[in-house]
């Protein structure tokens, strides 16, 4: 199994809400990513988890919260996001944090802040 | 901080005619280098990738890329088009050592018709 899936696929959410982006990977891979990509522009960077600890924050605002609860799951807990938060957001993962390993990203969540 | 170009953000060809996209990268030191494809509606999927060796490497689907140290580049070559390969295309590059930060390009928007 060499997916990486994600959920919801897409998500409307108002600038009070609360709600969480799901990803999970069943390859045994030990580090995890989570990409933020706006329209018509490349993924940019946003949180590395290795060994379900975080090691990476790319200065993402603090209403963006990432949580690893296992090796196999990841999670992005959402509050107070801004309508300018509109994004594909793609998770990822790779055996381990080596840069010579690939990343295998999954389909994406589309959010919509209203 | 490393940077990636993408010359071109649009593409139209005809099927059957041969594509090349321009990738140049910033950084003096030691990289790893890919090229990502994302068709409509999917999510990304590696086409190929560089770490060593012979600068000439084959992906799937018939894509090869050459890379050049001395330009920075890493150019994506097919020879022949088709339909099925309409689809964004990213550069990406990796610090060799470092911890598995992909920076991506632009993206070329590829669009083949029959």
């Amino acid at each position: 199994d060499t997916e990486v899936t994600q959920t919801p696929k897409h998500l409307v959410m108002g600038m009070t809400n609360k709600k969480s982006l799901k990803c999970e990977q069943h390859m045994g891979h030990r580090a995890m990513y989570w990409y933020k990509q706006k329209a018509k522009k490349p993924p940019e960077l946003m949180f590395v988890y290795s060994y379900e600890k975080l090691s990476i924050n790319e200065s993402v605002p603090s209403r963006f919260s990432p949580e690893c609860p296992n090796s196999s799951l990841l999670n992005l807990h959402l509050h107070a996001l801004q309508p300018e938060d509109s994004a594909l957001y793609l998770c990822a993962s790779s055996q381990d944090r080596q840069s010579y390993n690939e990343q295998f990203f999954g389909p994406g969540t589309r959010l919509t802040v209203l | 901080a490393q940077s990636v170009s993408q010359h071109n953000h649009h593409v139209i060809l005809s099927e059957a005619a041969s594509l090349e996209l321009g990738c140049n990268y910033s950084y003096g030191g030691t990289v790893n280098l890919f090229w990502y494809v994302q068709y409509p509606g999917q999510h990304l999927q590696l086409l190929l990738k560089y770490f060593s060796g012979d600068p000439l490497v084959k992906g799937i689907k018939g894509f090869e890329a050459e890379f050049i140290k001395s330009k920075f580049s890493f150019n994506l070559r097919k020879p022949s088009v088709q339909w099925s390969d309409t689809a964004e295309y990213f550069c990406a590059v990796k610090v060799s050592g470092g911890y598995n930060k992909l920076i991506f390009g632009a993206g070329t928007r590829l669009a083949v018709h029959p």
